[in-house]
């Protein structure tokens, strides 16, 4: 069975500050792919990234980075310099290889704050 | 080139009613997914469905919940007599065949029972 896990459940920081989001996954698949997706108040769903498991590198874009830690089943995101409109629940998921394992699963979320 | 299109974006329901939820894929795409997310909660998978055939509805509660992708038009997830407890965010995604670089979710379709 797969399972995300993300044990922030809300997080508050002041503008400009950075923030780093935990997710820690489990999986039998040897290949598989994580991702991260935003969901601000509007409700929809923002895809952020998708990584393959095979692809340990670290990867940048903009003000967000991402950590994929295979040793310790982790993948975090980092905001740095954090914004207001960066305020939404961001969710993790994780999707196996296999045949008949498309589904994704996803961890819990965390409601990210961001003060002005 | 359309993006994955989900209606109505709000559906009101009173209990007992049914209610249909429609998701129209991103052309080109073959396989569709719907997930249901309730009240401060994460997502979870229903149901994988490829064109007139269900892959894998291991998240379908037994009762009152189908899911169809017909040959042609929209994927429909139809709940029966609905209760409070199906309120909550639907939403769908779609995949091309082949090579799997990701889905593409809808906006969701927010149904209320009242």
């Amino acid at each position: 069975a797969q399972k995300v896990t993300q044990a922030q459940t809300e997080i508050s920081v002041v503008e400009k500050e950075d923030v780093t989001l935990d997710c820690v996954y489990e999986t039998r698949d040897t290949t598989y792919y994580l991702f991260w997706y935003k969901q601000p108040p509007s409700g929809e769903l923002v895809f952020l990234i998708r990584r393959n498991s095979f692809d340990e590198q670290n990867e940048i874009s903009g003000r967000y980075s991402w950590n994929f830690q295979k040793s310790t089943s982790s993948f975090n995101f980092t905001i740095t310099a954090s914004q207001v409109v960066d305020s939404a629940v961001y969710f993790c998921a994780l999707r196996g290889s296999n045949f008949g394992n498309e589904k994704l699963t996803f961890g819990t979320g965390t409601r990210l704050t961001i003060i002005p | 080139n359309a993006g994955v299109m989900q209606n109505p974006r709000h559906l009101v329901r009173r209990r007992g009613q049914e209610a249909r939820l429609r998701c129209s894929p991103m052309k080109g795409h073959s396989h569709v997914y719907w997930y249901r997310q309730l009240p401060e909660e994460g997502l979870k998978f229903m149901v994988y469905l490829q064109k007139e055939n269900i892959i894998d509805e291991s998240g379908m509660p037994k009762e009152r919940f189908s899911a169809e992708f017909p040959k042609e038009g929209p994927s429909i997830l139809r709940i029966q007599q609905v209760v409070r407890g199906d309120s909550a965010a639907y939403f769908c995604a779609s995949s091309p065949q082949g090579e799997w670089h990701g889905y593409t979710f809808g906006s969701g379709t927010r149904l209320t029972v009242v």
